[in-house]
């Protein structure tokens, strides 16, 4: 079965500073791995995923993440926070053939001005 | 396209009460998941439907809910009698079919309050 790690339940973060979330999965097999956001009393939109190919992916508003497979590690940067990025970020696994989720426990970001 | 729909957007009710959700995916998705969202954690799949049918149901406490998809489309979830536990948000989602990179797309889901 596959599940994900996420650390530190919330987050600050400076505006203008690195926002670097951090994500550990386990999988049996090779997985579909994704990072959602979600704002307040909103569903989860998502930011970016990665399936197959680059392991560097580029996401919505500025995000980027990479698929480490040695490290089991797929972290979410930003280079620069905005004010808009206080949200709650969740990393999720999938397998490649049911296509069922399993999520972390979630990041509360917040900026500070 | 239009998103998945989810209603309503909030309910409270009193322990031991029933109450139903109800979403409407998006058009041509044949998979559709409902995931509880407890407070303070992420998601937890409770029921995965592939067109009409139950895929996995397995996080499903059967003895106080219910889930159903008619005719592949619309899905109800209900809680009799639901407890204080319960509480969470109920999110739906949709996907065009499993196995596939495409990915999920999220109802804004509905707040279930017990009291």
């Amino acid at each position: 079965a596959q599940s994900v790690t996420q650390l530190g339940s919330h987050v600050s973060v400076s505006e203008g500073a690195l926002v670097l979330l951090r994500c550990n999965y386990s999988s049996s097999v090779p997985p579909y791995l994704f990072w959602y956001v979600q704002y307040p009393n909103q569903g989860l939109q998502l930011l970016l995923k990665y399936t197959t190919g680059a392991t560097l992916v580029k996401g919505i508003n500025g995000f980027e993440a990479e698929f480490k497979k040695s490290e089991t590690s797929f972290h979410l940067t930003k280079p620069s926070a905005h004010m808009s990025d206080a949200a709650e970020y969740f990393c999720a696994v999938s397998d490649r053939k049911n296509n069922r989720l399993a999520f972390g426990k979630g990041n509360q970001v917040v900026v500070i001005p | 396209e239009a998103g998945v729909a989810q209603s309503p957007r909030y309910k409270i009710i009193e322990k031991r009460q029933s109450v139903a959700f109800w979403c409407n995916p998006i058009s041509g998705h044949a998979t559709l998941y409902w995931y509880q969202q407890i407070l303070g954690q992420g998601p937890k799949l409770l029921i995965q439907f592939q067109n009409n049918g139950v895929v996995d149901d397995s996080q499903l406490p059967k003895d106080r809910f219910s889930a159903e998809r008619l005719k592949g489309v619309d899905s109800t979830l209900k809680i009799q009698p639901a407890k204080l536990e319960d509480s969470a948000v109920y999110l739906c989602a949709s996907s065009l079919y499993m196995g596939t990179d495409y990915g999920y797309t999220f109802g804004s889901g509905t707040r279930l309050t017990v009291v």
